[in-house]
């Protein structure tokens, strides 16, 4: 695709139940990142994928929070038992990991996620 | 990764140059300088990046001083569309595969007509 693509772009649930949040990183990219963003706050890293490893889950706050890789394209973070301490919007990212590339990474829109 | 700051917040009338700042002080030797902007309700947009020669693109031009304990956005006719914030980031590049990013506060730019 043209980008990073998130799904979906608004979920509203209720305290205690899981949460699915997907993300289709663009075509191609090795590297795929998670990251949150609580109301008024910074951006958060969560956990890094290479490939369909996550060497970096140093940022998942809790054990309710997983996330897994399929195939070295998509994305899927979960969070169970959802508190509403977890309502922020959930941000993907990748990056290519061309040798000689800037290692920039490419945001998707994000999946507002609101615990009721 | 060294830790950045920046002014909290700026103000800049649309059509003059933008300059934002930061610094950087502990910079180490192979820390490169990254910028990010996040625009309302979306996700953040790469900008520049450098390690010590300044550099120049189409949307932005990155000064950094000799000693690369700072450094300067600048956005030579900012325009309504640029008003978002800015983040100053440092970290090692790495030539495989990035590395995660660790935002700060950044600096809200406000763009006024």
């Amino acid at each position: 695709g043209a980008g990073v693509s998130q799904s979906p772009s608004n979920k509203v649930t209720e305290k205690g139940k899981d949460v699915e949040l997907r993300c289709d990183p663009i075509s191609g990219h090795t590297a795929l990142y998670w990251y949150r963003q609580s109301l008024g706050q910074g951006l958060e890293f969560l956990i890094y994928f290479q490939g369909n490893s996550a060497p970096d889950k140093s940022g998942l706050p809790s054990d309710r929070f997983s996330a897994e890789r399929t195939g070295g394209s998509v994305s899927t973070l979960t969070i169970q038992r959802t508190q509403q301490e977890d309502s922020a919007v959930y941000l993907c990212a990748s990056s290519s990991g061309l040798a000689g590339g800037a290692g920039e990474q490419f945001f998707g829109p994000g999946t507002r996620l609101t615990v009721l | 990764d060294a830790k950045t700051t920046q002014p909290p917040s700026m103000d800049c009338a649309e059509g003059r140059a933008a300059n934002l700042p930061c610094n950087h002080s502990t910079i180490s030797g192979n820390e490169y300088v990254y910028w990010y902007r996040q625009i309302h309700s979306q996700g953040p947009q790469y900008i520049i990046h450098g390690l010590k020669n300044n550099e120049t693109n189409e949307m932005a031009s990155l000064i950094i001083t000799e000693d690369r304990k700072s450094s300067t956005l600048i956005l030579p006719h900012a325009t309504l569309r640029d008003t978002a914030v800015y983040y100053c980031i440092v970290r090692v590049r790495r030539m495989e595969y990035g590395n995660k990013l660790v935002f700060g506060a950044g600096t809200i730019l406000r763009v006024k007509s």
